[in-house]
C-alpha cells in the first residue's frame, strides 16, 4: 500500500507562528499533492510537487520533497486563524495513477 | 463554473438497506473519483470513473459499486448497509483524469449515518 502518514496528527499554534506538517509514504511516487479540509467539508487542493522537484512555493505555503527519505513537508508561514483545518498529503505512484491519502494533520491556529 | 455538487448532503439509513449517492462534476471534467472518510481509517479511495468506465478501484467489498453516465455524472451505490459504512463520502472530479497530475476538485460530501 502507498498510504502515506501525516505527522503530527494534531498541531496547535498561535496566530503569526509558522506551522510545519510532514508526510511520509512507502513506495516510489510520481508526485505528491497537499490538500486542506475545513471541518466536515470537501478537500481543497493546495499544491502539487512532482517527483523530480525538491521545493515549491505558493503564497505562504512552502512544500519540500525528499524522495530519498520518502517524505514531504508543508510549511505555512505567518499562520492565521483561517488556516485552521486538516491537511492531507496524497501520493501516487506506479501505473494506476490513483491518489492515496494519509489520515491528515489537524492544525489549530489560535487567535 | 459551478463546483462539484453531491446529493443528498445528509442521509440516515438502517442496517440492511441500500443507498445511492449522486455526484455532478464540474462541467467538462470527465474523471470522477469517490472516497470514504472515517475518523478511524481516514480518507480511502473507493473507485474512479473516466468516460463511463471504471478505471481504478480501491479495496472495498462488492457491496460498494458505482457508475458514470455519458454526461459524466456519477452515482455510487452501497447495498446491505452495515454500521461501519457510516462515513463522509466525497466525490472529486478532474479535467483529464490523471489523479497524479490533475488537481482534484472535491464536492462537499454526503454524510451517511447507518443506524
Amino acid at each position: 500500500s502507498q498510504q502515506g502518514e501525516e505527522d503530527p496528527q494534531a498541531l496547535s499554534i498561535q496566530e503569526g507562528e509558522n506551522a510545519t506538517m510532514n508526510c511520509s509514504y512507502k513506495t516510489s511516487i510520481n508526485n505528491l499533492q497537499w490538500y486542506r479540509q475545513n471541518s466536515g467539508r470537501g478537500l481543497v487542493h493546495l499544491i502539487l510537487i512532482r517527483s523530480n522537484e525538491r521545493e515549491k512555493h505558493s503564497g505562504r505555503l512552502r512544500v519540500t520533497l525528499d524522495t530519498s527519505k520518502k517524505s514531504s513537508s508543508l510549511l505555512i508561514t505567518a499562520s492565521r486563524a483561517a488556516d485552521t483545518a486538516s491537511y492531507f498529503c496524497g501520493n501516487s505512484g506506479g501505473s494506476n495513477y490513483k491518489l492515496t491519502f494519509g489520515k491528515g494533520t489537524l492544525l489549530t491556529v489560535n487567535p | 463554473k459551478a463546483g462539484v455538487t453531491q446529493t443528498p448532503r445528509y442521509l440516515i439509513k438502517t442496517r440492511g438497506q441500500q443507498v445511492t449517492l449522486s455526484c455532478s462534476p464540474i462541467s467538462g471534467h470527465r474523471s470522477v473519483s469517490w472516497y470514504q472518510q472515517t475518523p478511524g481509517q481516514g480518507l480511502q479511495f473507493l473507485f474512479e470513473y473516466f468516460s463511463e468506465t471504471q478505471r481504478n478501484k480501491g479495496n472495498f467489498p462488492g457491496r460498494f459499486s458505482g457508475r458514470q453516465f455519458s454526461n459524466s455524472r456519477s452515482e455510487m451505490n452501497v447495498s446491505t448497509l452495515e454500521l461501519g459504512d457510516s462515513a463522509l463520502y466525497l466525490c472529486a472530479s478532474s479535467l483529464a483524469g490523471r489523479q497524479d497530475l490533475d488537481e482534484q476538485f472535491f464536492g462537499p460530501g454526503t454524510r451517511l449515518t447507518v443506524l
